[in-house]
């Protein structure tokens, strides 16, 4: 079946340093997407999203570039922060699926500080 | 905005016994409400979704029986895992979906099920 996947399973940054965080996705009827990022023990917290009509979208501090030509999706992280570490998780939605989200295997990023 | 909470936060059973979760949306009305559950280093697998007022709809391979699920107002929504057995114990999240609003979903903080 048709999954969305993610390049990297840990990332290991230093404090301020920029983050970027790499996603294959395969279902090319997709048309939107999210990232979330999960804490420890708690449930995923929204980030940012993307339509398939766009390439790229920027948040504070996070910036999602969405590249349907070879389907893959990555989050930018600016300046990251011990805080920001945490799984993160892209995650689409097709138009054929109603609003079911598929999940990525997700990311650990860890921040030095 | 958009809030999710979800009770208890943790629970520990015995083999057998059933437990509810119950999931709220404090400050939106949910008319859709999604539950997930999710194993240690793994991502969220989607098990079923649940409309307010209506029948859950389940994912493939997912005991209907066994995970029932109740939506019975826009801000409720709850799953009762039945005669729980180890092999149950996992991470469950629910999360809801904003009336008018088509793709975003807002999690809850999840629930820790353990059976003894």
């Amino acid at each position: 079946g048709e999954s969305v996947g993610l390049h990297l399973p840990t990332l290991s940054v230093q404090e301020g340093d920029n983050s970027i965080i790499n996603c294959a996705y395969s279902n090319s009827a997709s048309d939107y997407f999210i990232w979330y990022k999960q804490e420890s023990g708690k449930g995923p917290q929204f980030i940012i999203d993307i339509r398939s009509n766009m390439d790229k979208r920027q948040g504070q501090r996070v910036t999602v570039l969405l590249n349907k030509t070879v389907k893959h999706l990555s989050l930018q992280i600016a300046a990251t922060q011990p805080g920001d570490s945490a799984v993160y998780f892209c995650a689409e939605k097709t138009g054929t699926s109603g609003s079911r989200l598929t999940f990525g295997e997700g990311t650990q990023l860890t921040v030095n500080p | 905005g958009a809030v999710v909470s979800q009770h208890p936060s943790r629970v520990i059973c015995k083999s057998g016994t059933s437990v509810k979760i119950e999931c709220r949306s404090l400050d939106f009305q949910a008319t859709t409400m999604f539950w997930y559950r999710q194993f240690p280093k793994k991502s969220l697998m989607l098990m079923a979704t649940s409309n307010e007022g209506s029948k859950a709809t389940y994912e493939q391979g997912v005991e209907k029986d066994k995970f029932l699920i109740n939506h019975a107002s826009l801000t409720l929504s709850t799953l009762t895992v039945t005669s729980a057995h180890p092999e149950d114990s996992s991470f469950y999240i629910c999360s809801g979906r904003l009336a008018g609003e088509i793709d975003t979903q807002y999690f809850g903080p999840g629930t820790r099920l353990t059976v003894l």
